[in-house]
């Protein structure tokens, strides 16, 4: 099991530019949910899907951040017109979705720097 | 074994009162980090504490890395604090947070 992947590990972009972060949940894991980390604010909830479809998205700043699942093995977090304050890591975590206390395994992240 | 240890697992609270809930860590914490599940399953983040205490309306969150402790505070409950309230800590050197294994708070009438 390799657990939650990733990709890219870092990304660079300039202002103004489009990032996407791609996120690989555990096999068998229905639910996915984005995270977003600084050092100010910690971990920040952004959206969350259960079996591909979204459920929550009250953490998603309302311009510029989508995020989608078109299968069950992906998902991907695209910021449109980058700026710096999107400097951030940002978290990828999948869990079994079965509503209990369950654990959240996360990804490594993605540490995007918007120059 | 467990490193982070939260308690109570369930709290019944008449509205308008208040208790604390307490998280003890097995071994020295960077920061914790205090949440709550919302009805839609979602862990939405109320604290975020390298240190000290922080407040927001009728919470107040404290932690202590030397004493491995964190602990939330609700005061003057209302029902819709009801809910599941995770705490969880990032062990030195890691961002990967743990988490405790979480409080069913009820606020009654």
């Amino acid at each position: 099991n390799a657990g939650v992947i990733q990709t890219p590990r870092h990304k660079v972009t300039g202002k103004g530019q489009e990032a996407t972060l791609w996120c690989e949940p555990i096999s068998g894991h229905s639910a996915v949910f984005w995270y977003r980390q600084t050092i100010v604010q910690g971990l920040e909830f952004l959206t969350y899907f259960r079996n591909q479809a979204p459920i929550d998205d009250s953490g998603m700043p309302k311009e510029r951040f989508s995020a989608q699942m078109p299968n069950q093995s992906h998902s991907t977090l695209k910021i449109q017109s980058t700026q710096p304050q999107d400097s951030a890591v940002y978290l990828c975590a999948s869990s079994l979705g079965t509503n209990s206390a369950e654990t959240l395994y996360f990804g490594s992240g993605t540490r995007l720097t918007v120059l | 074994g467990d490193q982070v240890e939260q308690s109570p697992s369930a709290l019944s609270l008449h509205e308008g009162t208040g208790s604390a809930l307490r998280c003890n860590f097995t071994t020295t914490m960077r920061a914790v980090q205090w949440f709550r599940k919302n009805s839609r399953g979602s862990l939405i983040n109320l604290f975020y504490l390298a240190s000290g205490t922080k407040e927001n309306g009728r919470l107040k969150s404290a932690f202590d890395s030397k004493e491995r402790y964190s602990t939330l505070h609700i005061r003057d409950a209302q029902l819709e604090d009801s809910g599941t309230y995770f705490c969880a800590a990032a062990s030195s050197g890691s961002w990967q947070l743990i988490f405790g294994s979480g409080t069913q708070l009820t606020v009654m009438p």
